[in-house]
């Protein structure tokens, strides 16, 4: 069962680069990671998705070690409006014992 | 079409009522999701539907009952609720299985409440 544990809240300014950084100890081998971003009364969104080393799409990367344990979600030059919970999902539900579980979801604040 | 439609957006209900969450989606994705998601917490997977057949049931009460009646719609069935079943219901879809290499789209959600 892939628990994930991601911290509660970060704080950070304008035009900073943040990292939100995502623990999954049980992570099993069909196993990806992906990262939702969700305003509040929303539904989540899609920001990025891998599997093992690092992928980067044009909002955002994401690094993953190699024994896939953790992954950092990176924020590059965030703005007022990246003010929002990151929750980080891993799970394959259809793998015996297998969930589908968000992490508790880390609440960023942006300060000008 | 890359938006997934829920129905209503609020619902006050109260306890001996029965109810409907709609869910619309037009991207031709296979697997729908329906989530609870309590204030500050995350959301919690409830039920998939993959091809239109309930593939899993994350062992949710019997008065949440769910329908997929085609591939583009997914409901939610409410009856006799608790008041500690308010909270956001979303809905969401992927073309594929989630878990796997499947993004989900979500839904802005229905917010229930339970007198």
């Amino acid at each position: 069962l892939a628990k994930t544990t991601q911290p509660i809240s970060m704080d950070s300014y304008e035009g900073q680069e943040v990292n939100i950084t995502c623990s999954h100890n049980n992570i099993a081998t069909n196993d990806y990671i992906t990262w939702y971003q969700q305003f509040p009364s929303q539904g989540p969104r899609f920001i990025i998705q891998g599997y093992k080393t690092k992928v980067t799409n044009e909002v955002a990367s994401l690094f993953i070690p190699a024994d896939r344990k953790s992954s950092t979600l990176s924020l590059p030059r965030v703005s007022l409006s990246d003010t929002a919970v990151y929750y980080c999902l891993v799970g394959d539900p259809y793998n015996q014992g297998g969930k589908l579980i968000f992490g508790q979801g880390t609440e960023l604040s942006v300060k000008p | 079409d890359t938006e997934v439609t829920q129905t209503p957006k609020h619902l006050v209900m109260g306890m001996t009522n029965k109810k409907s969450l709609k869910c619309e989606q037009h991207m031709g994705h296979r697997a729908m999701y329906w989530y609870k998601q309590k204030a500050k917490k995350p959301p919690e997977l409830m039920f998939v539907y993959s091809y239109e057949k309930l593939s899993i049931n994350e062992s949710v009460p019997s008065r949440f009952s769910p329908e997929c009646p085609n591939s583009s719609l997914l409901n939610l069935h409410l009856h006799a609720l608790q008041p500690e079943d308010s909270a956001l219901y979303l809905c969401a879809s992927s073309q594929g299985l989630a878990g796997g290499e499947n993004e989900q789209f979500f839904g802005p959600g229905t917010r229930l409440t339970v007198l």
